[in-house]
């Protein structure tokens, strides 16, 4: 019973650095989210979507990108790495209207 | 725009004292708002929510969660506090708009003490 996996765990970057944090979801839902979470400041919304091939900005979307190729997946990208995009990064999914979210692990990211 | 107010970076309680998280919210339309727990280095776990009837929600571990819609509050309770239940708790309200985004508070810290 996985529910949501984030891979990596763990990973520094160097300033300029590009890489990507994968997203799996064994549940079946339609609607998947990348969340930051940084001290004081709670979650804050990256990009979300409502479906396969569908992507949308939340509060922050800036210096990410996002993809969903397949339904059970959902990629979140830095192009180019910045000292503050070091954060902690969330996954989360749900079947959309009133149910509430699955999350993962989280994946802790530095940037120097 | 919905929104999510937690007053208190951090509560502190003694073991079986009954403790209190403070949430308010604002939102345009129904409210439907949820409690997440988050122990150190996981992830958020579900704690209990609001949709519709009756104000008072049970959840699981023995929490539970008082609606109020005349003061926009959606504070979360226990009888009776447990060492265990030191963590960072999250009040959320679901923005049903589009896209069905979860807004979360800063999030509060509860240490219960022996």
């Amino acid at each position: 019973n996985a529910g949501v996996t984030q891979t990596p765990k763990f990973r520094v970057l160097k300033t300029g650095q590009s890489m990507t944090l994968l997203c799996a979801q064994d549940m079946n839902h339609e609607y998947m989210y990348w969340y930051r979470q940084d001290p004081g400041m709670g979650l804050r919304l990256i990009h979300y979507s409502v479906g396969e091939g569908t992507t949308a900005k939340g509060e922050v979307p800036d210096g990410y990108n996002v993809s969903r190729l397949k339904k059970q997946n959902f990629l979140l990208g830095l192009e180019s790495a910045a000292p503050s995009q070091t954060s902690v990064y969330f996954c989360a999914s749900t079947r959309g209207d009133t149910g509430e979210l699955f999350f993962g692990e989280g994946s802790r990211l530095t940037v120097l | 725009a919905q929104s999510v107010a937690q007053p208190e970076d951090q509560v502190n309680v003694a073991e079986g004292n009954p403790l209190t998280v403070k949430c308010t919210y604002s939102v345009s339309g129904n409210p439907y708002l949820f409690w997440y727990v988050q122990y150190p280095n996981r992830g958020l776990q579900f704690l209990l929510k609001y949709i519709t009837g009756d104000n008072l929600v049970k959840g699981s571990y023995g929490f539970e969660a008082e609606f109020n819609k005349s003061q926009t509050s959606f504070h979360l309770k226990k009888p009776s506090a447990l060492v265990s239940d030191s963590a960072l708790y999250f009040c959320a309200v679901r923005d049903m708009t589009g896209g069905f985004k979860t807004i979360f508070g800063a999030g509060t810290r509860l240490f219960v003490k022996a």
